[in-house]
C-alpha cells in the first residue's frame, strides 16, 4: 500500500509570488484534506476534496485554492503570498466517511520572505 | 468552526510513569473524535477514531475514552517509554464530518 506523499518537502518564496504544493493520496482513498500548521498552533483546516469536488472549506481567503485529479491526487495553490503564509502544509487522505482516520504526508515547509 | 481544546500544553514525565491528557470539544452535533501521535520528523499517525459515547479503545500501552455528552476524551499512556515522546493531537468532527484539531499536547519522556 502506497502512503501519502507530498512535494516539495520545503521551499522558500518571496512575498507576492505564487506557489503550488502537491499531494499523492494513499491508494484506495478518494478524499484529500489540506491543513496549515503555523508555529505553536494545531493544524488548521484549509479545504477538503472528495471525488474532484470541494467538499468543505475552512477560514482561508480565496487566494488559497485547490484541485483534485481523477487519480485523487491533489494540489494546493496559494497566490499573492504573504509573510503569514509561512507554515507547514499537511495533506491527508482518507476514505469518504467522516469517521475514517486521516493518513498524513510528511508535509511541505513553506517559508515566505 | 469547532473549538477543540487540549490540556496540558506540554508534559514531562519519567520513564515508567503513567500519564494522561485531555481533549475537550463541543458536545452538540458530535460525529467523531480522532487521536493522532506526531513524532518529530515524521507525519502524524492515527491512533484511534471513536464515535460512540462510552467508547474505549486500546493499542498496546495507549488507551482512550470518550464522553460525548460532556464533550471530552482522555488519552492514557501506561508505563511511558522514551519512544512515546511526541505531540498528541486530537480532532473532533461535527456535522461537516471534517476533523478540527486542537493544538496538541507535547509529551517528553525522560529516561
Amino acid at each position: 500500500e502506497t502512503g501519502v506523499t507530498q512535494s516539495p518537502t520545503h521551499l522558500i518564496k518571496t512575498r507576492g509570488q505564487q506557489v503550488t504544493l502537491r499531494c499523492s493520496s494513499q491508494s484506495g482513498h478518494n478524499t484529500v484534506s489540506w491543513y496549515q500548521q503555523a508555529l505553536g498552533q494545531g493544524p488548521q483546516f484549509i479545504f477538503q476534496y472528495y471525488r474532484e469536488e470541494e467538499n468543505g472549506r475552512g477560514n482561508f481567503p480565496p487566494r488559497f485554492s485547490g484541485l483534485q485529479f481523477p487519480n485523487y491526487s491533489s494540489e494546493l495553490n496559494v497566490n499573492a503570498l504573504e509573510l503569514d503564509d509561512s507554515a507547514l502544509y499537511l495533506c491527508a487522505s482518507s476514505l469518504e466517511a467522516g469517521n475514517s482516520p486521516l493518513h498524513f504526508g510528511n508535509g511541505t515547509r513553506l517559508t515566505v520572505t | 468552526i469547532l473549538n477543540v481544546e487540549q490540556s496540558p500544553q506540554s508534559l514531562h514525565v519519567q520513564e515508567g510513569d503513567s500519564t494522561n491528557f485531555t481533549c475537550s470539544f463541543p458536545s452538540s452535533n458530535f460525529y467523531a473524535l480522532h487521536w493522532y501521535r506526531w513524532e518529530t520528523a515524521k507525519s502524524p499517525e492515527a491512533l484511534f477514531v471513536m464515535t460512540l459515547n462510552g467508547d474505549e479503545k486500546k493499542k498496546g500501552r495507549i488507551s482512550a475514552t470518550l464522553n460525548t455528552k460532556e464533550g471530552y476524551s482522555y488519552l492514557y499512556i501506561k508505563g511511558s517509554q522514551p519512544e512515546d515522546s511526541a505531540t498528541y493531537l486530537c480532532a473532533s468532527s461535527g456535522g461537516s464530518y471534517i476533523p478540527t484539531f486542537g493544538r496538541g499536547t507535547s509529551l517528553i519522556v525522560h529516561p
